[in-house]
């Protein structure tokens, strides 16, 4: 019963380097999602995903780019990390077959750029 | 175009006292509500959520919700506060399944013993 799983859970890194945060479900879910979470701003969504190869941007994409090869995996990139980017990230998927359409979320990783 | 506003961003209750927390939505379709709790250093699980039908919903751990669309709100109460209820909880809207959700900023729950 893994669920929605994300790695790495902690990450320290330093500005402009590139940084990849995991996401893979067992539930074979349509849609994934990517949010920030920082004090203040609640949840904001980065980047969407349909399905496989169907990708789109949420709220605040610029400096991140993802990719979905395959329905189960939701990959997060950071191409040259900012301070700015600090922040709790968290990978969500959702099953737009139910009729809730209610998001299921991973532990989330804490990104810390020094 | 839909937003959630949650008042308070910090609540204090003593154990055993109710608890509510203020969820106030704009949707220009008819909304689906749900509440999330995250515990410290954890993803956000599902309270409770309300898609169509009984406007009163019930959720987990005593928690329920109201959908009162004349006041565009979503309270969520629980009449008697433990100890384990200290969390964020988050308020959010979607149009449905496939939809985008709309996050409130979260509201910190203190139980003072």
């Amino acid at each position: 019963d893994a669920g929605i799983t994300q790695s790495p859970r902690y990450k320290i890194t330093e500005t402009g380097r590139q940084v990849t945060l995991m996401c893979h479900q067992t539930w074979s879910h349509s849609y994934m999602f990517w949010y920030r979470q920082d004090l203040g701003h609640g949840l904001r969504l980065i980047y969407y995903s349909a399905a496989a190869d169907i990708t789109d941007k949420g709220e605040v994409p610029d400096g991140y780019v993802v990719s979905r090869s395959k329905t189960e995996n939701f990959p997060l990139t950071l191409e040259s990390a900012t301070r700015s980017q600090t922040s709790v990230y968290f990978c969500a998927s959702s099953d737009n077959q139910g009729n809730t359409g209610e998001l299921f979320f991973g532990e989330g990783s804490r990104l810390t750029v020094l | 175009a839909q937003s959630v506003t949650q008042l308070g961003s910090h609540v204090s209750v003593s154990e055993g006292a109710l608890v509510l927390l203020r969820c106030n939505y704009s949707s220009s379709v008819p909304p689906y509500l749900f509440w999330y709790v995250q515990y410290p250093n954890q993803g956000l699980q599902l309270l409770l959520k309300y898609t169509t039908g009984a406007t009163l919903v019930k959720g987990i751990n005593g928690f329920e919700a109201e959908f009162k669309k004349s006041e565009t709100s979503f309270h969520l109460t629980k009449p008697s506060a433990h100890m384990s209820d200290a969390a964020e909880y988050f308020c959010a809207v979607s149009r449905g399944p496939g939809n985008q959700f709309y996050f409130g900023t979260g509201t910190s729950l203190t139980v003072i013993p």
